[in-house]
Parts: C-alpha cells; structure tokens; sequence
C-alpha cells in the first residue's frame, strides 16, 4: 500500500519569507503523479502544484515551486514571498498511474504567515 | 456556481440517525469520490464510483453506502450515525481518458457532528 508522510504538523513563517514543507512517500511504483493541495479557512481544496514522476524536472507555479526527489522518495513544497493569504493547511497527495485518480494524502500541515 | 456542489455545508445530528449527504458535479466527469477528513489523519477515501454501474469500496467504507444516482450525482449515506462519524466530508471528481491529469475536483465540503 502506498502511503504518504508530512512530518511537521504546524509551522509558521514571516511574511515575505520563504518556508518549505515536508512530504516523503513510499511506494513500489514507477509511473505516479503527486499534489500539493492548499485548504484555506473556507475549507475549499484548492490545488497547488502537481508533478509526474516521469519528470525530471520540478513543477513551479508562481512562487510555489517543489523539490521531487525521486530516489528519496520526497517531494518537498516551497513557498517563496510569503503572502498572509497563504495561511492554511497543505496536503501532500499521491497517486498510481493507473490507480484511477484515488488519491492518498498525508496528514497535512497548518502553516500560519505572520505579519 | 460550484462545479461540485455538497448539501448540506453543515450538519449536526444524533446518534442513531440516518444521514445523507448529496453531491452532484457539473463537469461532465465520470469518476467521484467521497473522503472523510480528521485532523492529523488528512484525507481517507470511503467510497468511489467510476460511472453509474460501478461502486467501489476504499479505505473505510464501515458504516457509509452510496448511491450513484447518475452520472452527475453521488450521495453518502449513514444508516446509523454515531459519534466517530463527526469529520468534515469531500465529495471529488476526476477525468478518465489518455489525457487526464490525475487531479481530483472537489466540492466545499460537508461538516458533519454527531452527538
């Protein structure tokens, strides 16, 4: 079974800092795609950034960028220019190629963005 | 309006009682899903369907059942709702095909509290 991990609970960073968040997986697959999703105080699931696993290079959307590891099986999300707006919980998620979309997530992290 | 809509947004009921929570999507998908929400544990999958013949269960379906009503609507049901029940429910939708992203839709959520 696949499972997902994201180690820090809760963190916090200054606005217009960068922060990075922790997702390490594990999984006996080679063709799979992972997710960072955002759920903000409406509690909305909104997505983040996405990466395929054949893909040797990171996804970056704007600020938010990732460090896939393949090997490692990690898949760090960073945050550049923090921004108040980005408070919320992330989720890591993954999937199998053929696994129908049924996404495993990890059990998030509550990031709060001080002023 | 919502892509994927979810009535009710909130819910608080007694032990015992019968529950369901309605999801319909207007983006013409044929693969949904419903996940249950705790804190620390992230997203769990309970059951999906990926068109209206096909139900399937996922992690923890123990005490939910479905209904595929259509290609647009899936319900969630709780014959007997109890206690641990209370968690915020996710209805989703994907794409099927060659071209498909592996990214999940998902509706406002359900809070459900059970006493």
């Amino acid at each position: 079974a696949q499972t997902v991990t994201q180690s820090q609970p809760e963190m916090s960073v200054q606005e217009a800092e960068t922060v990075t968040l922790s997702c390490t997986y594990d999984t006996s697959e080679s063709n799979y795609y992972l997710f960072w999703y955002k759920q903000p105080p409406s509690r909305q699931m909104i997505l983040v950034i996405r990466q395929e696993a054949y893909k040797q290079q990171n996804a970056t959307e704007n600020r938010f960028s990732v460090n896939f590891q393949k090997a490692a099986k990690s898949f760090s999300l960073k945050i550049s220019d923090s921004q108040l707006g980005d408070t919320a919980m992330y989720f890591c998620a993954f999937t199998v190629g053929n696994a129908g979309n049924m996404l495993t997530f990890g059990g998030g992290t509550r990031l709060m963005v001080k002023p | 309006d919502a892509d994927v809509t979810q009535t009710p947004r909130n819910r608080i009921t007694k032990t015992g009682k019968r529950i369901m929570l309605e999801c319909s999507q207007t983006k013409g998908h044929d693969r949904m899903y419903w996940y249950r929400q705790d804190p620390g544990l992230g997203l769990r999958l309970i059951y999906y369907s990926f068109d209206v013949k096909d139900i399937n269960k996922g992690e923890i379906s123990d005490g939910y059942s479905v209904s595929r009503q259509a290609q647009a609507k899936f319900s969630l049901s709780l014959e007997s709702a109890i206690p641990n029940q209370t968690a915020l429910y996710f209805c989703a939708t994907s794409e099927t095909g060659t071209g498909h992203t592996g990214e999940l839709f998902f509706g406002e959520g359900s809070r459900l509290t059970v006493l």
